[in-house]
């Protein structure tokens, strides 16, 4: 079935740093692939997706980047500040193009 | 414009009640869904409506678990005897258009359920 993998579950960064967190997904029919930023207690917000159109997308300090052929995607977030910090969950539509299937997510601390 | 409304917020449960979690998505959105993420995981899909028509159910975990949208806007969730593995936040989204389009999908804040 629908699988999609996200690494590392944690990471730490000192502010200013970039961040970097990779999913693999394993339907390669799939063609949109959103990330979305969730802040404790809070509800899921997208914060950039990807069509398979395109390799590469970018949004001021936010980018993310798609490989279809290994079937890999990543966020990259530049020059961090304390308010990234949040868990990150990447995701791929099911097979059927019903749902989002979501990674486990990636809690994400920036320190000053 | 208003987002997407969850009601409870929290519900706290004896093992064995019946709940209802009801969910008013963005005014006009074609498509809604429900998840259900369990503490430090991501959403997990249980179902999917395309106006009043429920196209997906596979995720549901069990037949205790039943939702509806009968008029094609408000839908609830229903979980009969619930039980403690049951305890999560129960997620509603809704996206404008219908199946097979790649579009945002707006959350509302979530029911935090406890089963005791």
């Amino acid at each position: 079935g629908e699988n999609v993998e996200q690494h590392p579950s944690t990471l730490s960064v000192q502010e200013g740093d970039s961040a970097v967190i990779k999913c693999t997904y394993s339907d390669s029919a799939s063609n949109y692939f959103p990330w979305y930023k969730q802040e404790l207690g809070k509800r899921p917000q997208l914060i950039i997706d990807i069509r398979s159109n395109v390799g590469e997308k970018k949004d001021q300090r936010i980018a993310v980047t798609l490989n279809k052929t290994a079937k890999h995607f990543s966020l990259h977030i530049t020059e961090t500040q304390p308010e990234d910090s949040a868990v990150y969950f990447c995701a791929a539509p099911n097979q059927a193009g019903t749902a989002l299937i979501f990674g486990k997510g990636t809690t994400l601390s920036v320190s000053s | 414009g208003a987002g997407v409304s969850q009601s409870p917020r929290y519900k706290v449960a004896k093992r064995g009640q019946d709940v209802a979690l009801r969910c008013d998505p963005i005014s006009g959105h074609v498509s809604l869904f429900w998840y259900q993420q369990a503490l430090g995981q991501g959403p997990e899909f249980l179902t999917y409506f395309q106006n009043e028509a429920q196209l997906d159910k596979s995720g549901l975990p069990s037949d205790r678990f039943f939702a509806e949208r009968p008029e094609g806007s408000v839908s609830t969730l229903k979980i009969q005897r619930t039980q403690q593995e049951d305890s999560a936040v129960y997620l509603c989204a809704s996206r404008a258009l219908g199946g097979g389009s790649y579009n945002e999908q707006f959350f509302g804040p979530g029911t935090r359920l406890t089963v005791l």
